[in-house]
């Protein structure tokens, strides 16, 4: 089994669906991450979670909500989204956050289209 | 602030040959991380290998060395031995102690030709 699985691997949804994104790593990490990936674009981080606290909000919009119920799951709740959220949603977890040498380890991403 | 840039949005390598995927950084802070993820069509980024900024050799993980070039601010991926494998989207990122989120580069779309 892979250290970092992301289901569903691609989704669909409408502006005004619900939907949701789960990550779940199976590498005793302590910390957890979730990234945005545009066309041509950096990866942009969106929040961080050490220890099951949520560490960083990089300015995400409230229609994304993410939820850390334990060091070993992390879901991105999604709600009323925009075209322009489609993307690559990559999570990534790491040993421990705040040091300079910690490596993330990343699944394979939900790519997401909102109609 | 801390910054990555990758000049080459794609280069293209004959098999079996090497290739040097180039990475400078920019950041004030003494104590950084340079790291390099290998991100195939499947999406998944692969984590390839780890430069800290006081490390005193180069890294090296099997084919991948990372040449560390501290005065110039240049992190530069070397694959020896290309294999078709190889083809896909290189990135370059950086930690510093300031903040200790990834910073990443753009991509170089690398082609392993046959």
């Amino acid at each position: 089994e892979t250290g970092v699985t992301q289901t569903p691997r691609h989704l669909v949804m409408g502006m005004t669906n619900k939907k949701s994104l789960k990550c779940e790593q199976h590498l005793g990490h302590n910390a957890m991450y979730w990234y945005k990936q545009s066309a041509k674009k950096p990866l942009e981080l969106m929040f961080v979670y050490n220890f099951k606290e949520q560490t960083e909000n990089n300015s995400v919009p409230s229609r994304f909500s993410p939820e850390c119920p334990n060091s070993s799951h992390l879901f991105l709740h999604l709600h009323t989204l925009q075209p322009e959220d489609s993307a690559l949603y990559l999570c990534a977890s790491s040993q421990d956050f705040g040091t300079t040498g910690n490596i993330q380890y990343f699944g394979a991403g939900t790519r997401l289209s909102v109609l | 602030a801390q910054k990555i840039t990758q000049t080459q949005p794609g280069m293209f390598v004959q098999e079996k040959e090497a290739v040097t995927l180039d990475c400078t950084y920019d950041t004030s802070d003494p104590s950084y991380g340079l790291f390099w993820y290998k991100q195939p069509s499947s999406g998944e980024m692969i984590f390839l290998i780890y430069q800290g900024s006081y490390d005193q050799q180069n890294a090296t993980e099997g084919r991948y060395s990372l040449n560390f070039q501290k005065a110039r601010k240049s992190a530069n991926l070397v694959i020896s031995a290309s294999q078709l494998g190889d083809s896909a989207m290189y990135f370059c990122a950086m930690t510093a102690s300031g903040t200790y989120k990834y910073i990443f580069g753009t991509g170089t779309r690398l082609k392993v030709l046959a």
